[in-house]
Protein backbone atom coordinates (compact mmCIF):
# COMPACT_ATOMS: atom_id res chain seq x y z
CA UNK A 1 0.00 0.00 0.00
CA UNK A 2 0.96 3.33 -0.89
CA UNK A 3 2.58 5.96 1.91
CA UNK A 4 1.07 9.01 2.54
CA UNK A 5 2.01 12.66 3.56
CA UNK A 6 0.09 14.93 5.24
CA UNK A 7 0.31 18.31 6.98
CA UNK A 8 0.35 18.04 10.76
CA UNK A 9 -1.93 20.90 11.43
CA UNK A 10 -3.96 23.21 9.91
CA UNK A 11 -6.22 26.12 10.74
CA UNK A 12 -9.47 26.99 9.27
CA UNK A 13 -12.12 29.79 9.90
CA UNK A 14 -15.64 28.81 10.90
CA UNK A 15 -17.94 29.30 7.44
CA UNK A 16 -14.89 28.96 5.37
CA UNK A 17 -13.74 26.08 3.27
CA UNK A 18 -11.28 23.53 4.88
CA UNK A 19 -9.14 22.02 2.14
CA UNK A 20 -6.83 19.21 3.59
CA UNK A 21 -4.05 18.50 1.28
CA UNK A 22 -2.48 14.61 0.87
CA UNK A 23 0.72 13.48 -1.26
CA UNK A 24 0.71 10.33 -2.19
CA UNK A 25 3.14 10.09 -4.99
CA UNK A 26 3.57 6.37 -5.26
CA UNK A 27 -0.27 5.05 -5.35
CA UNK A 28 -0.38 2.36 -7.99
CA UNK A 29 -2.96 1.98 -10.43
CA UNK A 30 -5.50 0.45 -7.78
CA UNK A 31 -4.92 1.73 -5.43
CA UNK A 32 -7.98 3.82 -3.72
CA UNK A 33 -7.13 7.02 -1.64
CA UNK A 34 -9.64 7.47 1.46
CA UNK A 35 -10.36 9.89 3.70
CA UNK A 36 -11.07 9.29 7.78
CA UNK A 37 -11.82 11.64 10.63
CA UNK A 38 -11.13 11.26 14.00
CA UNK A 39 -13.04 13.89 16.40
CA UNK A 40 -11.67 14.01 20.02
CA UNK A 41 -12.37 10.86 22.00
CA UNK A 42 -14.78 9.13 19.33
CA UNK A 43 -13.67 6.29 16.50
CA UNK A 44 -12.72 7.28 13.13
CA UNK A 45 -15.75 7.85 10.72
CA UNK A 46 -15.17 7.71 6.93
CA UNK A 47 -15.58 10.68 4.93
CA UNK A 48 -15.14 9.58 1.29
CA UNK A 49 -13.11 7.35 -1.11
CA UNK A 50 -12.00 8.19 -4.90
CA UNK A 51 -9.72 6.12 -7.49
CA UNK A 52 -9.52 8.48 -10.38
CA UNK A 53 -12.33 10.72 -10.76
CA UNK A 54 -13.44 13.75 -8.23
CA UNK A 55 -16.04 12.36 -5.62
CA UNK A 56 -18.84 14.33 -3.94
CA UNK A 57 -21.11 13.49 -0.76
CA UNK A 58 -22.91 15.42 1.78
CA UNK A 59 -20.16 15.37 4.05
CA UNK A 60 -16.96 16.43 1.56
CA UNK A 61 -15.72 16.78 -2.31
CA UNK A 62 -12.34 14.52 -2.98
CA UNK A 63 -10.44 16.67 -5.77
CA UNK A 64 -7.83 14.01 -6.69
CA UNK A 65 -4.98 14.71 -9.30
CA UNK A 66 -4.87 13.28 -13.12
CA UNK A 67 -1.65 12.25 -12.12
CA UNK A 68 -3.10 10.43 -8.67
CA UNK A 69 0.40 11.85 -7.32
CA UNK A 70 -2.26 14.07 -4.37
CA UNK A 71 -5.65 14.66 -3.50
CA UNK A 72 -7.55 17.40 -1.76
CA UNK A 73 -10.10 16.94 0.76
CA UNK A 74 -12.97 20.22 0.75
CA UNK A 75 -15.08 20.65 3.63
CA UNK A 76 -17.44 23.01 1.89
CA UNK A 77 -18.11 25.38 4.97
CA UNK A 78 -16.63 24.13 8.10
CA UNK A 79 -18.26 24.44 11.05
CA UNK A 80 -16.35 23.99 14.89
CA UNK A 81 -17.87 20.30 14.76
CA UNK A 82 -15.47 19.62 11.94
CA UNK A 83 -12.50 20.26 13.93
CA UNK A 84 -10.57 16.84 14.18
CA UNK A 85 -7.67 14.67 13.02
CA UNK A 86 -8.32 13.95 9.12
CA UNK A 87 -6.65 10.94 8.01
CA UNK A 88 -5.82 9.81 4.17
CA UNK A 89 -5.16 6.46 3.59
CA UNK A 90 -3.97 4.75 0.65
CA UNK A 91 -5.03 1.30 -0.27
CA UNK A 92 -5.22 -1.06 -2.91
CA UNK A 93 -8.13 -4.01 -3.38
CA UNK A 94 -5.55 -6.89 -3.27
CA UNK A 95 -4.99 -6.06 0.80
CA UNK A 96 -7.73 -5.65 3.40
CA UNK A 97 -5.87 -3.18 5.49
CA UNK A 98 -6.23 0.11 6.25
CA UNK A 99 -2.74 1.48 7.85
CA UNK A 100 -3.40 4.79 9.43
CA UNK A 101 -0.40 7.76 9.21
CA UNK A 102 -0.49 10.21 12.06
CA UNK A 103 -2.96 12.42 10.11
CA UNK A 104 -3.73 16.36 9.96
CA UNK A 105 -5.60 18.14 12.72
CA UNK A 106 -7.94 20.67 11.68
CA UNK A 107 -9.03 23.16 14.03
CA UNK A 108 -11.73 25.10 12.77
CA UNK A 109 -11.66 28.90 14.17
CA UNK A 110 -15.22 30.84 15.39
CA UNK B 1 -29.07 -0.28 14.04
CA UNK B 2 -26.40 -0.35 16.48
CA UNK B 3 -23.22 -0.66 14.20
CA UNK B 4 -20.27 -2.03 16.10
CA UNK B 5 -20.20 -2.32 19.77
CA UNK B 6 -17.52 -2.81 21.98
CA UNK B 7 -17.49 -3.91 25.54
CA UNK B 8 -16.07 -2.63 27.88
CA UNK B 9 -15.28 0.68 27.65
CA UNK B 10 -13.14 1.50 30.03
CA UNK B 11 -10.50 -1.48 32.25
CA UNK B 12 -8.12 -0.86 34.58
CA UNK B 13 -5.55 -4.17 35.22
CA UNK B 14 -2.47 -5.02 36.96
CA UNK B 15 0.26 -6.22 34.94
CA UNK B 16 0.16 -9.64 34.46
CA UNK B 17 -3.69 -9.94 34.51
CA UNK B 18 -5.55 -11.37 31.64
CA UNK B 19 -8.31 -9.87 29.63
CA UNK B 20 -10.55 -9.46 26.38
CA UNK B 21 -12.34 -7.20 24.64
CA UNK B 22 -15.44 -7.87 23.01
CA UNK B 23 -16.19 -6.53 19.46
CA UNK B 24 -19.64 -7.11 18.30
CA UNK B 25 -21.36 -5.66 14.68
CA UNK B 26 -24.76 -6.41 13.62
CA UNK B 27 -23.78 -5.32 9.87
CA UNK B 28 -23.23 -8.67 8.34
CA UNK B 29 -20.29 -7.74 7.81
CA UNK B 30 -17.22 -10.26 6.52
CA UNK B 31 -14.24 -8.20 8.17
CA UNK B 32 -13.28 -6.95 10.97
CA UNK B 33 -9.98 -5.51 12.50
CA UNK B 34 -8.56 -4.62 15.97
CA UNK B 35 -6.29 -1.07 16.11
CA UNK B 36 -4.86 0.26 19.00
CA UNK B 37 -4.05 4.13 19.20
CA UNK B 38 -0.80 5.44 21.11
CA UNK B 39 -0.77 9.41 21.45
CA UNK B 40 0.94 11.29 18.75
CA UNK B 41 1.12 7.75 17.02
CA UNK B 42 -2.20 7.27 15.01
CA UNK B 43 -3.89 3.71 14.89
CA UNK B 44 -1.99 1.19 14.64
CA UNK B 45 -3.67 -2.43 13.17
CA UNK B 46 -3.41 -5.49 15.71
CA UNK B 47 -4.87 -7.93 14.23
CA UNK B 48 -8.02 -8.44 11.41
CA UNK B 49 -10.31 -10.89 10.21
CA UNK B 50 -11.32 -11.70 6.35
CA UNK B 51 -13.86 -14.11 7.67
CA UNK B 52 -15.91 -16.46 10.44
CA UNK B 53 -13.11 -18.89 11.56
CA UNK B 54 -9.77 -16.91 9.78
CA UNK B 55 -7.31 -14.18 11.14
CA UNK B 56 -4.23 -12.52 10.29
CA UNK B 57 -1.72 -10.75 12.27
CA UNK B 58 -1.31 -6.70 11.16
CA UNK B 59 1.57 -4.14 12.28
CA UNK B 60 1.61 -4.70 15.80
CA UNK B 61 -0.04 -8.16 17.04
CA UNK B 62 2.88 -9.59 19.98
CA UNK B 63 1.15 -9.77 23.36
CA UNK B 64 -2.32 -10.02 21.87
CA UNK B 65 -4.43 -12.80 20.75
CA UNK B 66 -7.45 -12.99 18.93
CA UNK B 67 -10.72 -15.10 17.93
CA UNK B 68 -13.93 -15.06 15.19
CA UNK B 69 -15.24 -18.16 16.47
CA UNK B 70 -18.91 -15.92 15.35
CA UNK B 71 -19.66 -14.17 12.21
CA UNK B 72 -20.50 -11.02 14.19
CA UNK B 73 -17.84 -10.78 16.76
CA UNK B 74 -14.05 -10.80 17.07
CA UNK B 75 -12.40 -10.86 20.31
CA UNK B 76 -9.30 -9.37 21.42
CA UNK B 77 -7.41 -11.28 24.14
CA UNK B 78 -4.31 -9.95 26.54
CA UNK B 79 -2.73 -13.27 28.03
CA UNK B 80 -0.24 -11.36 30.69
CA UNK B 81 -1.15 -7.25 30.49
CA UNK B 82 1.68 -4.80 30.27
CA UNK B 83 2.27 -1.50 30.98
CA UNK B 84 2.81 -0.78 27.70
CA UNK B 85 -0.19 -2.17 26.16
CA UNK B 86 -1.93 1.13 28.15
CA UNK B 87 -4.17 2.10 24.86
CA UNK B 88 -7.30 3.43 23.12
CA UNK B 89 -8.66 -0.22 21.09
CA UNK B 90 -10.93 0.62 18.64
CA UNK B 91 -12.69 -2.38 16.47
CA UNK B 92 -14.01 -1.83 13.17
CA UNK B 93 -15.81 -3.81 10.24
CA UNK B 94 -16.17 -3.78 6.92
CA UNK B 95 -18.81 -5.57 4.45
CA UNK B 96 -17.23 -8.36 1.55
CA UNK B 97 -14.97 -6.08 -0.87
CA UNK B 98 -17.30 -5.33 -3.86
CA UNK B 99 -16.17 -5.81 -7.49
CA UNK B 100 -14.62 -2.09 -7.45
CA UNK B 101 -12.55 -2.86 -4.83
CA UNK B 102 -13.32 -0.29 -2.00
CA UNK B 103 -13.53 -1.10 1.38
CA UNK B 104 -14.95 1.32 3.71
CA UNK B 105 -14.66 0.78 7.68
CA UNK B 106 -16.82 1.67 10.20
CA UNK B 107 -15.27 1.91 13.62
CA UNK B 108 -16.18 1.31 17.03
CA UNK B 109 -16.41 4.16 19.77
CA UNK B 110 -13.23 2.38 21.56
CA UNK B 111 -11.98 0.94 24.51
CA UNK B 112 -9.75 2.25 27.32
CA UNK B 113 -7.44 0.17 29.10
CA UNK B 114 -4.96 1.19 31.32
CA UNK B 115 -2.56 -1.53 32.56
CA UNK B 116 -0.66 -0.57 36.15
Amino acid sequence: DAKTTQPTSMDCAEGRAANLPCNHSTISGNEYVYWYRQIHSQGPQYIIHGLKNNETNEMASLIITEDRKSSTLILPHATLRDTAVYYCIVKGGATNKLIFGTGTLLAVQP
Amino acid sequence: NAGVTQTPKFRVLKTGQSMTLLCAQDMNHEYMYWYRQDPGMGLRLIHYSVGEGTTAKGEVPDGYNVSRLKKQNFLLGLESAAPSQTSVYFCASSRQRTGSGANVLTFGAGSRLTVL
